[in-house]
Formats: structure tokens, sequence, C-alpha cells
């Protein structure tokens, strides 16, 4: 199991700035995901965090708008860049059991509003 | 077309009643996940499934592979289970996971 530690957990944010998301693991995990959750939407996956290496962006997700550090195996961060208010979402880490098709863990969740 | 379907979008219902959500997926799945969303944003899994039936206090979730349809029922409902339940499966075909929009439970004292 793992219990995942994610802060903020929520912000208001004026548009233009940038927001950094932490996300911390009790447990050496080898992936960690990020996924937003737009208002009314499924979940969707920004992108794969591994250690060491640079992070696998889904189509429709850049480096450039989201960039992910992932300096080792318990912690990574997902920054929301020059925000807009379209960037309103739920923004949630999640780590690799879900991969290995056992339970899911997740984090409590960002709950992010851009003004 | 999403993937995976959900039903109803939203449910009221009375403290007590028995509750099912559906849902309904279009794609070869490996594994199918019920994941319950708090209203912090917040999310905690509550079942993973490949076959049949599994039970974990008034929860119960159901798989039918090949009609390609999971239902998860709640027996005696109380207010705590107000929540937005998802469903989520992970193809096994390319490797990635498809998610539902949830149905958003409210449980009336």
């Amino acid at each position: 199991s793992a219990v995942i530690s994610q802060k903020p957990s929520r912000d208001i944010c004026q548009r233009g700035t940038s927001l950094t998301i932490q996300c911390q693991v009790d447990s050496q995990v080898t992936m960690m995901f990020w996924y937003r959750q737009q208002p009314g939407q499924s979940l969707t996956l920004i992108a794969t965090a591994n250690q060491g290496s640079e992070a696998t962006y889904e189509s429709g997700f850049v480096i450039d708008k989201f960039p992910i550090s992932r300096p080792n195996l318990t912690f990574s961060t997902l920054t929301v860049s020059n925000m807009s208010p379209e960037d309103s979402s739920i923004y949630l880490c999640s780590v690799d059991f879900w991969q290995e098709n056992t339970e899911a863990f997740f984090g409590q969740g960002t709950r992010l509003t851009v003004v | 077309k999403n993937e995976v379907e959900q039903s109803p979008q939203n449910l009221t219902a009375q403290e007590g009643e028995f509750i099912t959500i559906n849902c309904s997926y279009s794609v070869g799945i490996s594994a199918l996940h019920w994941l319950q969303q708090h209203p912090g944003g917040g999310i905690v899994s509550l079942f993973m499934l490949s076959s049949g039936k599994k039970k974990h206090g008034r929860l119960i979730a159901t798989i039918n592979i090949q009609e390609k349809h999971s239902s998860l029922h709640i027996t005696a409902s109380h207010p705590r289970d107000s929540a937005v339940y998802i469903c989520a499966v992970f193809s096994n075909t390319g490797n990635q996971f498809y998610f539902g929009t949830g149905t958003s439970l409210t449980v009336i004292p």
C-alpha cells in the first residue's frame, strides 16, 4: 500500500502566474502519474513521471505548460505554468501500483481556481 | 463516444436506501476499478475487479465481462456515502486507462 500526501489542497491563483503542486509518497515507487479533472469531466492523464528521466506527456499536454520534476523515488512536482481560467481543475497524483492492476492510490487532489 | 459510460450522472437517495450505479465500457480490459472521490477532490480506490463479485462492508461490486458491464451497489446507504463514484478500466490493448465521468451521489438523512 501507499500513502500519498499532495499539497496544496486548494489554491486560487491569478491569471499568468504559475503553481507548483507537490506529491510525497511514503514508499519508493517507480512511476508516478499526474491527472487533471476539469469540472464535470473524467480524469485525464497529463504525464507519467519516472525517476531520473524526462516525464512522458500525453497528447495535448506539453512540458512548457506542465513541467514535472521527479528528483527521487518518493517525490514529484507538477507545475501549471502561465495559468489561464481554463486551467481551473482538480489535479491529482497517483502511483504505479495502479499500473500493476492492484489497488489504485491517489493523492488528496489540488483544487485550482484561476481568476 | 466515451469508452466508459456511467449511469446515472446524479443520484439522490434517502438514508437507508439500496443504491446501484452502473458502468458500461467498450474496450477490452484487464481490470475495472471503482473509485470514490470526496468533495475535496481526493480519490480512494474501492474495488478492483477482473471477474465476478467483491464485497467490502456495505459495498458490493459486480462485473460481467461478456456484457462489458459493472455495477456498484451500496446497501443501507448513509449520508457519509455522499461522494462521486468513478468507474475506471485498464485497457488490455494499448495499456491505458479510461475513466467514466462519475456518478454524484447525495444521501439525505
